[in-house]
């Protein structure tokens, strides 16, 4: 099985703030990586699939990184309505998630 | 506009089968490309992908998982059905059901269901 690590696993971050979160591949997924964001009590949101490409609607604000083994998914300005839990996934060898990163308000 | 709905049991016993529902609208699921699946969360825990089936039928199972689980459709009624055998405390979880059009990129959620394993 294909593992992924999410780093860091919390952040505290202030609006406006430049957040990254990075996600490591314990073999080669090419470019077949997503991240989603999820809030409490609701479904996950696709934000980016093919490691950088921006799900229809979501803000470009938003931008996903890497191939191989290393992913990131940054946000350039942290807005209030981002503070979720992140998820990478893999899609190269069925399915895996990451374990998720909590973004909180600092 | 995509929408899905999963329906079930909210508590089962352990070593009971848990039966799944998945009601969708606004797509085919005799569509080429088309794919629905299965995703649990824990509560306070990580995403883990369960299963899918594709519009061809073609169905995928998560390897720690294949034992336990069966899905299925019924195009007629736009339904996907889970079966998951032998349920044990630790499968306590809300349960989603998710649009697919390629490979198993989640791009429509239902809005879960909340299954608890106790006696």
């Amino acid at each position: 099985d294909i593992q992924l690590t999410q780093s860091p696993s919390f952040l505290s971050a202030s609006v406006g703030d430049r957040v990254t979160i990075t996600c490591r591949a314990s073999q080669g997924i090419s470019s077949y990586l997503a991240w989603y964001q999820q809030k409490p009590g609701k479904a996950p949101k696709l934000l980016i699939y093919a490691a950088s490409t921006l799900q229809s609607g979501v803000p470009s604000r938003f931008s996903g990184s890497g191939s191989g083994t290393e992913f990131t998914l940054t946000i350039s300005s942290l807005q209030p309505e981002d503070f979720a839990t992140y998820y990478c996934q893999q899609l190269n060898s069925y399915s895996t998630f990451g374990g998720g990163t909590k973004v909180e308000i600092k | 506009q995509i929408t899905l709905k999963e329906s079930g049991p909210t508590l089962v016993k352990p070593t009971q089968t848990l039966t799944l529902t998945c009601t969708f609208s606004g797509f085919s699921l005799s569509t080429s490309g088309v794919g629905v699946g299965w995703i649990r969360q824990p509560p306070g825990k990580a995403l883990e992908w369960l299963a899918l089936i594709y519009w061809d039928d073609d169905k995928r199972y998560s390897p720690s998982l294949k034992s336990r689980l069966t899905i299925t459709k019924d195009t007629s009624k736009n339904q996907v059905v889970l079966t998951m055998t032998n349920m044990d405390p630790v499968d306590t979880a809300t349960y989603y059901c998710a649009h697919s059009t390629w490979i198993q990129l989640w791009d429509y959620w239902g809005q879960g269901t909340l299954v608890t394993v106790s006696s």
